[in-house]
């Protein structure tokens, strides 16, 4: 099982539909949690840091489920603009050495008009 | 304000060059990073300094070397690459010196190696 796994898509979706994106995690005793966003040729820029009791940001929710060992992004009434690769990260992933992110593959999203 | 400076934005170099990739972070960070990102994959870390010492080093090739002069600042010095070598080299800072927190990036380098 891979440390961090996501399902690489691609998600194509009209502009002003509500996608989901599920990320699974195999080390339970990791300790943070984030979602990155990273457009074509450029970096990584942090979307939300996600929180045990989740947490939302205008259109956006991140949700983590420690049980089940997966966060989750929502995104509603899609724009344009979130197309984008969505990238998954967990800190302390990693069994034989927790002091690390460990990054997912990334889910590609595409809206389209 | 998240800024995280990385220069030069675009270098291409011979196999024999040597040269440097500069990274700067005013936001007090502790921790500084080294990834490197190849097309359509995520990036894969190089080296970490917390606190100004080297904490991880990813079993990375010394024909890369890192240097952290002071907090503010980290250096990858590069000497005879390969054209494999090719990739975006990313820069990355977090508040504390584990890595707990969120890392912020840099525009990053994108290196050529002709």
């Amino acid at each position: 099982r891979k440390e961090v796994e996501q399902d690489p898509g691609p998600f194509n979706v009209p502009e002003g539909a509500t996608v989901a994106f599920n990320c699974t995690y195999s080390n339970s005793a990791s300790q943070s949690f984030f979602w990155y966003r990273q457009d074509c040729r450029k970096e990584p820029k942090l979307l939300m840091s996600v929180y045990s009791s989740g947490n939302e940001d205008g259109r956006f929710t991140a949700q983590l489920n420690r049980a089940s060992q997966y966060i989750s992004l929502l995104i509603r009434d899609s724009k344009l603009s979130d197309s984008a690769t969505y990238l998954c990260v967990v800190f302390g992933a990693h069994a034989g050495n927790n002091r690390k992110l460990i990054w997912g593959l990334g889910t590609s999203l595409a809206v389209n008009p | 304000d998240t800024e995280v400076t990385q220069t030069p934005k675009h270098l291409v170099m011979g196999m024999t060059n040597k040269k440097s990739l500069k990274c700067e972070q005013h936001m007090g960070h502790r921790a500084m990073y080294w990834y490197k990102q190849k097309a359509k994959k995520p990036p894969e870390l190089m080296f970490v300094y917390s606190y100004e010492k080297l904490s991880i080093n990813e079993s990375v090739p010394s024909r890369f070397s890192p240097e952290c002069p002071n907090s503010s600042l980290l250096n990858l010095h590069l000497h005879a690459l390969q054209p494999e070598d090719s990739a975006l080299y990313l820069c990355a800072s977090s508040q504390d010196g584990q890595g707990i927190t969120e890392a912020f990036f840099g525009q990053g380098t994108r290196l050529t190696v002709v």
